[in-house]
């Protein structure tokens, strides 16, 4: 398995303003993921990332606002920029691990955006 | 049709009954099924892991997978208070590759 550490669990954060999200992994990961759940709803992937490439974003979801950073195996950042309430959600990091590359989740970053 | 098709309910039942949750889908390059639990403000905790067709169980819990019908299932037997929560079904055509969610099913058991 793989213990996901993320920073900050949760935030209220002004609108227009950015924040970032810091995932932190226990071992050494070839793919992250980054999810978002909105409130009552499922998850719904916004990005991939590859250590030494960009990122690779899901339809409707863009660089500019959801800058994703993945300097090393172990660590990713997620930038949710110029923020508006629908922006309110749960954003999770992913990771697969062990055995048949299991998917991993970190416990979330609740952001509420006022 | 979305790719991924499961009740949201929500679904009550009394403490000790057997719970079915099911999940269909649409793409027939899913190999790669899962189920997760997720208690209300925390993240997806993985219940169950199938690759293909069959059965696996674990404890109380054991998942189905039928391939010919995309439909999979968890069952839950003896279902307690602390199983309310949140069951996601998940999938995907390779390993350690992004999931394709369902929309979950909320469980409450009540004592």
């Amino acid at each position: 398995s793989a213990v996901i550490s993320q920073k900050p669990s949760r935030d209220i954060c002004q609108r227009g303003t950015s924040l970032t999200i810091q995932c932190q992994v226990d071992s050494q990961v070839t793919m992250m993921f980054w999810y978002r759940q909105q409130p009552g709803q499922s998850l719904t992937l916004i990005a991939t990332a590859n250590q030494g490439s960009e990122a690779t974003y899901e339809s409707g979801f863009v660089i500019d606002k959801f800058p994703i950073s993945r300097p090393n195996l172990t660590f990713s950042t997620l930038t949710v920029s110029n923020m508006s309430p629908e922006d309110s959600s749960i954003y999770l990091c992913s990771v697969g691990a062990g055995s048949g590359n299991t998917i991993y989740f970190g416990e979330g970053s609740w952001l509420t955006v006022v | 049709q979305k790719e991924v098709e499961q009740d949201p309910g929500p679904l009550s039942v009394p403490e000790g009954a057997i719970v079915s949750l099911n999940c269909t889908y649409s793409n027939s390059a899913f190999q790669y099924f899962m189920w997760y639990r997720q208690y209300s403000r925390k993240g997806p905790e993985l219940l169950m892991y199938t690759y293909s067709s069959g059965n696996k169980e674990d404890g109380r819990f054991t998942a189905q997978v039928d391939k010919s019908s995309k439909y999979i299932s968890l069952f839950i037997r003896d279902s307690q208070p602390s199983d309310s929560a949140t069951y996601l079904c998940a999938m995907s055509g390779q390993a350690g590759t992004a999931l394709i969610f369902g929309k979950g099913t909320t469980l409450s058991v009540s004592s």
